[in-house]
């Protein structure tokens, strides 16, 4: 049984366009969290819900909207996608310390 | 501001030899650490964390790790390395500045061990 999915694994569109990437957990855990992993590796977190209700938003460009429609899922959606928002974003959800991370998504604008 | 640091891009290592890859960190109070691997074209993988309790931790695969709060440093071991230890290692840091469980990433380190 897959822990954290995500969908679609692979992503390529052009810049404008509006995209979704989900995710869902079958952990039963409350919080999960959007990473993004650019092209040098370096991981960054973007958002985390918790329980359904936002506890962190970094510095994201609000093309970026993530929505939570229970605790067992996290979607981001990004409108008018742009070059630099290539990248991998790995979807994540947390028990107490230890976060499990998604397969990731490669997203590639064009 | 928190931060972690990997000193080395990349670390070779021959197979049966130990490793070690570097990880400092500079945070505000006492830090959780965590080293997590990722394999090529995968998610991370948890492989050990250090809450509080003894100083060197043991993880999965026979990873190991050294808390040293003096040095600021919580360095990955390995008494043998194994080709297929080679991989994408990231060393993390979060803690009771938040209360989110973000985990704020270093840069990895890339091991490669040949046989």
């Amino acid at each position: 049984d897959t822990a954290v999915s995500q969908t679609p694994k692979y992503l390529v569109t052009q810049m404008g366009n509006d995209k979704s990437i989900k995710c869902e957990q079958n952990l039963g855990h409350d919080t999960m969290y959007w990473y993004k992993q650019d092209s040098k590796k370096f991981l960054k977190i973007m958002f985390s819900y918790n329980n359904k209700e936002l506890i962190i938003n970094e510095t994201v460009p609000n093309r970026f909207s993530p929505k939570s429609p229970d605790k067992a899922h996290l979607n981001l959606h990004i409108n008018s996608l742009e070059l630099g928002d290539s990248a991998v974003y790995f979807c994540a959800s947390s028990w107490r310390d230890e976060q499990y991370f998604g397969p990731g998504t490669r997203l590639t604008v064009t | 501001a928190q931060s972690v640091a990997q000193p080395e891009d990349q670390v070779n290592v021959a197979e049966g030899n130990p490793l070690t890859v570097k990880c400092t960190y500079s945070v505000s109070g006492n830090p959780y650490l965590f080293w997590y691997v990722q394999y090529p074209n995968r998610g991370l993988q948890f492989l050990l964390k250090y809450i509080t309790g003894d100083n060197l931790v043991k993880g999965s695969y026979g990873f190991e790790a050294e808390f040293n709060k003096s040095q600021t440093s919580f360095h990955l071991k390995k008494p043998s390395a194994l080709v297929s230890d080679s991989a994408l290692y990231f060393c993390a840091v979060s803690g009771l500045w938040d209360h989110t469980g973000k985990l704020i990433f270093g840069q990895g380190t890339t091991l490669q061990v040949k046989p």
